[in-house]
């Protein structure tokens, strides 16, 4: 069974600059989890999917992150613009519907100049 | 607000010493799951074990093995007869049902970075 994708695994971008990224999720997992994890610290909640509808976007900061799963199936998060303090590994995850074993990506990690 | 506490921030030891690592939950949540990630140097979570409120039975696996008090609010992993492929970073995470009945994200802690020396 294929995992979790995600790309690009890395990024460079200067502050101000847009980016996006791509995850996968597991076929059959109707839940799809973004975290950030940010260099020596444990990975934080962004937004989470169940199916196509937002779940909990609570730490989402909103004014520069968005996030979409239109069919239900992969997601795209954006950054826009990019500020220094988002330099972090994105991490994607997802679970099956009412199970709650999240099964993590390989990450992008992002390094804003 | 949930919170997972693991005060070991690095851990150090010589291959084949028995090793443990320390966890501490806050809920207010009557169910609940706990979990253990492993995050080698590749930087991908790996999946270790789930282990929901009402199951405080203690779990063996292989090498590893796990401890659950709700009494101390304590989920430790113990590593036997550790090896240097052993060597990570390891999260202890918590997460409750939401409104909706399926599960909340995960709440993460700090992580221990293990390190087995040769």
């Amino acid at each position: 069974e294929a995992g979790v994708a995600q790309s690009p695994r890395y990024k460079i971008i200067e502050k101000r600059q847009s980016v996006a990224f791509w995850c996968n999720p597991i076929s059959g997992h109707a839940t799809l989890y973004w975290y950030q994890q940010i260099l020596g610290q444990g990975p934080k909640l962004l937004i989470q999917f169940q199916n196509n509808g937002v779940v909990d976007d609570s730490q989402l900061p909103k004014d520069r992150f968005s996030a979409e799963r239109l069919k239900g199936v992969d997601s795209t998060l954006k950054i826009q613009p990019a500020k220094l303090e988002d330099s972090a590994v994105y991490l994607c995850a997802s679970s099956l519907a009412g199970v709650d074993t999240q099964y993590f990506g390989p990450g992008t990690r992002l390094t804003v100049l | 607000a949930q919170k997972v506490t693991q005060a070991q921030t690095e851990i150090s030891v010589v291959e084949k010493e028995d090793v443990t690592l320390d966890c501490v939950y806050e809920t207010r949540d009557t169910t609940y799951y706990l979990f253990w990630y492993k995050q080698p140097p590749s930087g991908e979570l790996v999946f270790l074990i789930r282990r929901n409120s009402f199951d405080e039975q203690n779990e063996i696996s292989g090498r590893y093995s796990w401890n659950f008090q709700k009494s101390t609010s304590s989920f430790n992993f113990t590593i036997t007869a550790s090896q240097v492929v052993d060597s990570a970073v390891y999260f202890c995470a918590l997460s409750t049902r939401h409104s909706g009945g399926g599960a909340d994200g995960l709440t993460f802690g700090k992580g221990t970075h293990l390190i087995i020396q040769p």
